[in-house]
């Protein structure tokens, strides 16, 4: 089974603050990586799938880049509806999936 | 509006049954691929099952496999998943949601079943 691990778990900023977070799969999945948004008691949304395509009506502040095992999603400028849980995904095993633990943005 | 609507969560005993539904709006449901994707309180995102759009084929994660019965009518634009054997490690809330470019683009709004005693 591909194991997708996100880092950090959590992380604290600011309005207007960039910030990264990092996926790793445990082996190459080229660029089947999508990336989710969860607001506390919401469903999942789609942000970016195949790694950098960013979703029709998702903001052009974030950003998804990387292929092979090492993944990121970007947020250039950190809006307050940014704070949420983020998830990464490989559909590189599809139709069977799995998806990293979660990194929990806050606010500073 | 591309719409998808869960329902039939609930409490339920340890080794019960339950079935959920899940009815599409707004789209063609016989063109997607559909899956079920579970979260337990306070956890990370579990997917479950998938199935293929004209039905005949079905995938489960481990955990389920034997237990859930993943199916759709088209007839009726609606998914369900058929849950039996239920323990308390399958509290959770479960979420339908479409796949488009291999990523669930679609999800609904969740429908919560606890298997409590």
């Amino acid at each position: 089974d591909i194991q997708m691990t996100q880092s950090p778990s959590s992380l604290s900023a600011s309005i207007g603050d960039g910030v990264t977070i990092t996926c790793r799969a445990s082996q190459n999945i080229a660029t089947y990586v999508n990336w989710y948004q969860q607001r506390p008691g919401k469903a999942p949304k789609l942000l970016i799938y195949s790694a950098s395509t960013l979703q029709s009506g998702v903001p052009s502040r974030f950003s998804g880049s990387g292929s092979g095992t090492d993944f990121t999603l970007t947020i250039s400028s950190l809006q307050p509806e940014d704070f949420a849980t983020y998830y990464c995904q490989q559909s590189y095993s599809t139709p069977m999936y799995t998806f990293g633990q979660g990194t929990k943005l806050e606010i500073k | 509006e591309v719409l998808l609507v869960e329902s039939g969560g609930g409490l339920v005993h340890p080794g019960g049954s339950l079935r959920l539904s899940c009815e599409a709006s707004g789209f063609d449901f016989t063109w997607y691929w559909m899956s079920w994707v579970r979260q337990a309180p306070g956890k990370g995102l579990e997917w479950v099952a998938t199935i293929r759009q004209d039905g005949s084929e079905q995938y489960y994660v481990d955990s389920v496999r034997g237990r859930f019965t993943i199916s759709s009518d088209d007839a009726k634009n609606s998914l369900y998943l058929q849950m039996n054997s239920l323990t308390v490690e399958d509290t959770a809330i479960y979420y339908c949601a479409s796949l488009r470019f291999e990523a669930f683009a679609v999800w609904g709004q969740g429908t919560l079943v606890t298997v409590s005693s």
